[in-house]
């Protein structure tokens, strides 16, 4: 596709339950962050991966939280033993490059709620 | 340490009057700035970037946006507000890690356009 596509767009969970996050960027896209969004509040970075490597992950709340891109393509975010707080919308962003001046392609997120 | 303040959680204006939108940032030099937009349900969608080249930056749907490193501020502009410029906006900053910057863009709390019919 064109775009960022993320996967399920909407996720319902128990407490206590795990669940997978799915992002799929834009096609040749070096750069590819995780966001954590709470309600009317802006993007709250999680982690980064350059291609497969995750190079920054200081935005992960807990060792609850892990990312991968294994392929240097799509990524997925695991959240294990979820909580209320959990509750949020994820968002996947992907860019070109790693350069501070590129803008950023996001996917339109998942809306995690956690029972 | 980059971060960036966007004044007013809420602006509402009339439809077909001037919209402003505030912020202001905190960076090394050379700050690279954006203004995204996001509406209901969806991921954010960049309206216009500055990086260093001119000061006045033009974006989508009738949006500028001007540098003005005196003032730390970026403030959005647009002449003419339309119903469907109704949305959540987004101020980011983002640097180079050789100026005491990060790549990693900082995001402001956002600011809710409401326009009035």
């Amino acid at each position: 596709g064109a775009g960022v596509s993320q996967s399920p767009r909407y996720k319902v969970a128990k407490r206590g339950q795990d669940v997978a996050l799915r992002c799929d960027p834009i096609s040749g896209h070096v750069s590819l962050f995780w966001y954590q969004q709470a309600l009317g509040q802006g993007p709250e970075f999680l982690t980064y991966f350059q291609n497969e490597a995750q190079l920054d992950k200081s935005g992960l709340p807990s060792d609850r939280f892990f990312a991968e891109r294994p392929e240097g393509s799509v990524s997925t975010l695991k959240i294990q033993r979820t909580q209320q707080e959990d509750s949020a919308v994820y968002l996947c962003a992907s860019s070109l490059v790693r350069q501070g001046n590129q803008p950023q392609h996001f996917g339109d997120g998942t809306r995690l709620s956690i029972l | 340490a980059q971060s960036v303040t966007q004044l007013g959680s809420h602006v509402s204006v009339s439809e077909g009057a001037l919209v402003l939108l505030r912020c202001n940032y905190s960076s090394s030099v050379p700050p690279y700035l954006f203004w995204y937009v996001q509406y209901p349900n969806q991921g954010l969608q960049l309206l216009l970037k500055y990086t260093s080249a001119a000061t006045l930056v033009k974006g989508i749907n009738g949006f500028e946006a001007e540098f003005k490193k005196s003032e730390t501020s970026f403030h959005l502009t647009k002449p003419s507000a339309h119903m469907s410029d109704a949305a959540e906006y987004f101020c980011a900053v983002s640097g180079t890690s050789a100026s005491g910057g990060s790549y990693i863009p900082t995001f402001g709390r956002g600011t809710s356009l409401i326009v009035h019919p």
